[in-house]
């Protein structure tokens, strides 16, 4: 079975913190996404990567920053956390081979005060 | 620029029932639709995947269909039982995922 794995699942940060989120998977796959939720704006993609040092902005890439150093690692930064960043961190992959069927971790839900 | 609309937002039936969730789409340019669910608090669990050729998938008690052309999808679940209650997200894939802002679901015993 595919796992993609997060960091922490609870998160509380303060105003003005640098904030690292890890995704880690395990299946080789070449695309990797993350994804904030918020309650009535649905899954918003922030950034992804199609591979290795690959990095393409999503909708709302303003005030974060990604790192793709291995192939199955992908990092969201927080450079400097705010309280409008407080919300559900997901991040996801797919092999861009075959049915390109999305993986999900089980989400960070960060809380900026 | 595509659009997801889900329809109902929210839905409680009785255990039992058998039911349909609604998923539309503006444009047809699509690669895949996936169906997801996802518990409160949690990720999302991938439930079905229907490639833009295909007109449907079954998946145990559930079935998805897709009509690219008129940009619909359903989602039917047989016999609904209190396990199922979670929030059913639909995407479709263009050169990223779209995501419908979800059905959020409860089958009361």
């Amino acid at each position: 079975d595919v796992k993609v794995t997060q960091s922490s699942r609870y998160l509380v940060k303060r105003t003005g913190e640098k904030v690292f989120l890890e995704c880690v998977q395990d299946m080789d796959h070449e695309n990797m996404f993350w994804y904030r939720q918020d309650p009535g704006l649905g899954l918003r993609l922030i950034y992804f990567s199609y591979d290795v040092k690959m990095k393409e902005k999503g909708d709302i890439p303003e005030g974060y920053s990604v790192s793709r150093e291995k192939k199955e690692r992908f990092s969201l930064i927080l450079e400097s956390a705010s309280t409008n960043q407080t919300s559900m961190y997901l991040c996801a992959s797919y092999s861009g081979r075959g049915r390109h069927e999305q993986y999900f971790g089980p989400g960070t839900r960060l809380t900026v005060t | 620029k595509q659009e997801v609309t889900q329809i109902p937002a929210a839905l409680s039936v009785p255990e039992g029932e058998n039911l349909v969730l609604n998923c539309s789409f503006t444009d047809s340019a699509i690669y895949n639709l996936q169906w997801f669910r996802q518990d409160p608090g949690k990720g999302l669990t991938s439930l079905l995947l229907i490639q833009s050729s295909q007109r449907e998938q079954t998946s145990g008690r559930l079935n998805a269909s897709l009509d690219k052309s008129s940009g619909r999808s359903t989602l039917y679940i047989a016999a609904s039982q209190p396990g199922d209650s979670a929030t059913y997200l639909c995407a479709v894939e263009t050169d990223k995922l779209i995501f419908g802002t979800g059905t959020r679901l409860q089958v009361f015993p």
